[in-house]
Order: structure tokens, then sequence, then C-alpha cells
């Protein structure tokens, strides 16, 4: 069954630690993507990957890193410098085919202790 | 910047037919796309436009009128289960495949 698994659903952070959510695809796409989504409000672009061992960042990269080390996996941290890290974080990915839809993860929620 | 306007909210009745719109701006448009998200989960595609007219795929059907910036989406038959946030996103050119969302459009159907 092909498809983009996120993990874990739940994810707690206590002050001035840095967590990791799991981003694994087995669709065999090249481009993946992650966001973030408050209450409310769209879908906000944090990092990108168009190829492995490239990335580029998003509009709000700063707080968050990410590495792109195999073409299934594109973890992302939230570090202790993102002040405000509570929020829905969604991974995507998509054929780098024109126009493709990007197929989205499950999601992970992130809170804060 | 590249904004993505939709209305916040909508209510309509089960059974009915209801308009979704989206503006963007016209200048590296590139192609437009509508999600469906149910609260607490992944969005899901429903349509892809990059040329003007109508894609119609069951109940749904999607709109673009690219000199206008313009996209509807339209839900017809209305079903309880249509209750969602609707997402209209848009990808410009120079940016690969990244999409820009709009704050999406929260659909209330009722009885």
């Amino acid at each position: 069954d092909g498809g983009i698994t996120q993990s874990p659903k739940y994810l707690f952070r206590k002050e001035g630690q840095n967590v990791t959510l799991s981003c694994e695809q087995n669709l065999n796409h090249d481009a993946m993507y992650w966001y973030r989504q408050d209450p409310g409000q769209g879908l906000r672009l944090i990092y990108y990957s168009q190829i492995v061992n490239d990335f580029q960042k998003g509009d709000i990269a700063e707080g968050y890193s990410v590495s792109r080390e195999k073409k299934e996996s594109f973890p992302l941290t939230v570090t202790s410098a993102q002040k405000n890290p509570t929020a829905f974080y969604l991974c995507a990915s998509t054929d780098t085919s024109m126009n493709q839809p990007q197929h989205f993860g499950d999601g992970t929620r992130l809170s804060i202790l | 910047g590249q904004n993505i306007d939709q209305p916040t909210e909508m209510t309509a009745t089960e059974g009915a037919i209801v308009q979704i719109n989206c503006t963007y701006q016209t200048s590296g448009f590139n192609g437009l796309f509508w999600y469906q998200q149910h609260a607490g989960e992944a969005p899901t595609f429903l349509s892809y436009n990059v040329l003007d007219g109508l894609e119609e795929k069951g109940r749904f059907s999607s709109f673009l009128s690219r000199s206008k910036g313009y996209s509807y989406l339209l839900l017809k038959e209305l079903q309880m289960k249509d209750s969602a946030s609707y997402l209209c996103a848009v990808i410009f050119t120079g940016g690969g495949n990244k999409l820009t969302f709009g704050t999406g459009t929260q659909l209330k159907v009722e009885l």
C-alpha cells in the first residue's frame, strides 16, 4: 500500500527541547514538503526538498531544520529556537513532473508541556 | 505577495449546491488545486485546473478563469460528510512545485 507515514501522531515538547517529526513515503516521489497549520489557518511551508541531499527554506523556516539523506525520508526537527511550536504539522510528497498533486500524511500534532 | 483569498466560512443545506470562491494574483500563475480537509486530518486532493473552464468530477466541479485570477469549487447534492475545510492552492512559476495555500473555507452542511 503506497502512502506517506508521519509519526508520532501526537508529540509533546518541554521547554528548551528539540523534537524530531518523522515522515516516510513509499510513493517513489522525488519532492517532499513540510507544512505547519495553525487553527483556522491555511498551510504554511516550512521546508521542502526536490531531490535527495538538497532542501530549501520555505516561508517560515526559522526555528526548524530538516535533512534528506534518503529519498523516502524527510524528518523535521523543531528546535528550541522555535518559540511557538504548538501546531499541526503536515508532510507531503509529489512527483516532480509538472503540476502533480501533493499527497499528504496524517499529520503530527505538537504541543508544549 | 502571492495572496490567495477565500471566504472563511460558509453554511449550506443538505441536498443543496454550494460554490466556494478563490481569488489569486494572476502574475506567474501556473496551476490551481482544490483540497478537502476534515478536522485533524490530512488534506485530500479534489481537483486541478490550469486551463480556463470547468472540470467535473462527480458531485464536485472546479472552474478557472486565468484572466480574472478566479476559481470556484462547486459541490452538488450536498451531504453531511461534505462538512470540512476546502483549501485553494496555487502554483506560481519559478517555485518548482511549491504550493501557496489560501486560509481555507470552512463549510458546514446542515439538515
